[in-house]
């Protein structure tokens, strides 16, 4: 069964980083593209960054874009979301995200969220 | 930025069926994921690839896209059908992903 376990959400202040982590099981991890996935507590979902199953691919949502870091660790099973700059509009519950599609099969343009997520808080 | 429309909400009797809309421009052209989300749980992968239902999805749950609007149809509505349903879909201009807003589903 796939699991995917995100850590490391915390209340931060504006202005202030954080590291997400996200640790996974149940699936070869080295064989799919992975994302974060966000959600304001009782508002919609966003789609927030992607990372190639080789790193070689990043993209990121405009809201994000060079402030927040998408990496990975194969050998780890490893995602890892680095946001700097935090603001208010930030605050979300984070949810990683498994590309239903594999590095040996033509893209699926989907992706399965699993697990409760990490919430970040960004208040002053 | 690319958006994706629903419908705030949508009402259906049990045993009735809900057909919830997504529309945006020639997103017929596009591939469409649909998610299911119950309340206090993360979303759940029900429709991908316009029509195709993950394993363990019901048959009663079905998607269809063409034009500028994608639909997903829930026959036989249930109690656990309740929830928030929300489309997404690929953007190759942008290389990014985008979610309608989500529509409400009430089973009553």
């Amino acid at each position: 069964e796939v699991n995917l376990v995100a850590s490391g959400g915390a209340d931060v202040q504006p202005g202030g980083s954080l590291r997400l982590s996200c640790a996974t099981s149940g699936f070869t991890f080295e064989d799919h593209t992975m994302h974060w996935v966000r959600q304001v507590p009782g508002k919609g979902l966003q789609w927030v960054s992607l990372i190639s199953w080789d790193s070689e691919t990043t993209q990121y949502a405009d809201s994000v874009r060079g402030r927040f870091t998408i990496s990975r660790d194969n050998s780890m099973k490893s995602l890892h979301l680095q946001m700097n700059s935090l603001r208010s509009e930030d605050t979300a519950i984070y949810y990683c995200a498994k590309d239903k599609g594999s590095r040996i099969q033509p893209p699926l343009y989907t992706f399965d969220i699993r697990g409760q997520g990490t919430m970040v808080t960004v208040s002053s | 930025s690319y958006e994706l429309t629903q419908p705030p909400s949508v009402s259906v009797s049990p045993g009735q069926t809900a057909r919830i809309t997504c529309s945006g421009d020639e997103l017929g052209r596009k591939h469409i994921s649909w998610y299911h989300q119950r309340p206090g749980q993360s979303p759940v992968l029900i429709i991908y690839q316009d029509t195709v239902r993950p394993s363990g999805i019901a048959e009663r749950i079905s998607g269809s896209n063409s034009g500028n609007t994608a639909t997903l149809t829930v026959s036989a509505t249930q109690a656990i059908d309740d929830g928030d349903y929300y489309c997404l879909m690929w953007d190759s201009r942008t290389a990014g992903y985008f979610f309608g807003g989500g529509t409400k589903v009430t089973v009553l």
